[in-house]
């Protein structure tokens, strides 16, 4: 099956960028999806098709896709931003479409 | 504005069937080009998705539970079901609904989720 590999957490000072990987063989050639969860909550989809933001959401958030690496960006990061983030691509015979998800602390 | 809705029960035995029903308000769900996925997590660890159901009961199951799951449509009710069958502690989680896009395949819209516990 296709694995996704996320770092268990990221920690970033308010004001500055937090940049959180998904690994993966040639993701590049995928379309990759993001998803922010804050305890307690449903994941709400920040990004998807690796660079596009659903209405709503922040111009704060960015994503990059290109060769075994596809990278979340969260510009001017805020305490608000603090919360789980997972990626996700499409792979019906897969039995793993997420990644395992990344702490994403702000200090 | 749509909306995504778990019910059913928050206790099941092990060895019994777990059974979940998803209600979307505010659209059809049958009158778009949309598929309809159930997503679980355990306590504490990340999202696994379970499967995917068009309203013409097209499914895509998660290979690794594709022998217990059965995901079905109710297009009169507007309500797609999870069935999960032979249920273990391993199966308690957090059940989330949500509406699946095609193409590219990512989840829009999550309902709030409901946790299902498995114990005698």
């Amino acid at each position: 099956s296709y694995v996704l590999t996320q770092p268990p957490s990221v920690s970033v000072a308010p004001g500055q960028t937090a940049r959180i990987t998904c690994g993966g063989n040639n993701i590049g050639s995928k379309s990759v999806h993001w998803y922010q969860q804050k305890p307690g909550q449903a994941p709400v989809l920040v990004v998807y098709d690796d660079s596009d933001r659903p209405s709503g959401i922040p111009e704060r958030f960015s994503g990059s896709n290109s060769g075994n690496t596809a990278t979340l960006t969260i510009s001017r990061v805020e305490a608000g931003d603090e919360a789980d983030y997972y990626c996700q691509v499409w792979d019906s015979s897969s039995d793993r479409l997420f990644g395992g998800g990344t702490k994403l602390t702000v200090l | 504005q749509l909306q995504l809705q778990e019910s059913g029960p928050g206790l099941v035995k092990p060895s019994e069937t777990l059974s979940l029903t998803c209600t979307v308000s505010g659209g059809s769900i049958s009158s778009s080009s949309y598929y309809w996925g159930w997503i679980r997590q355990p306590p504490g660890k990340g999202l696994e998705w379970i499967g995917s159901i068009y309203y013409s009961g097209s499914t895509y199951y998660n290979p690794s539970l594709k022998s217990r799951v059965t995901i079905s449509v109710d297009t009169s009710k507007n309500q797609f079901s999870l069935k999960l069958s032979s249920v273990t502690a391993a199966d308690t989680a957090v059940y989330y609904c949500a509406r699946h896009v095609p193409g590219d395949w990512y989840f829009d819209l999550w309902g709030r989720g409901t946790l299902v516990t498995v114990s005698s």
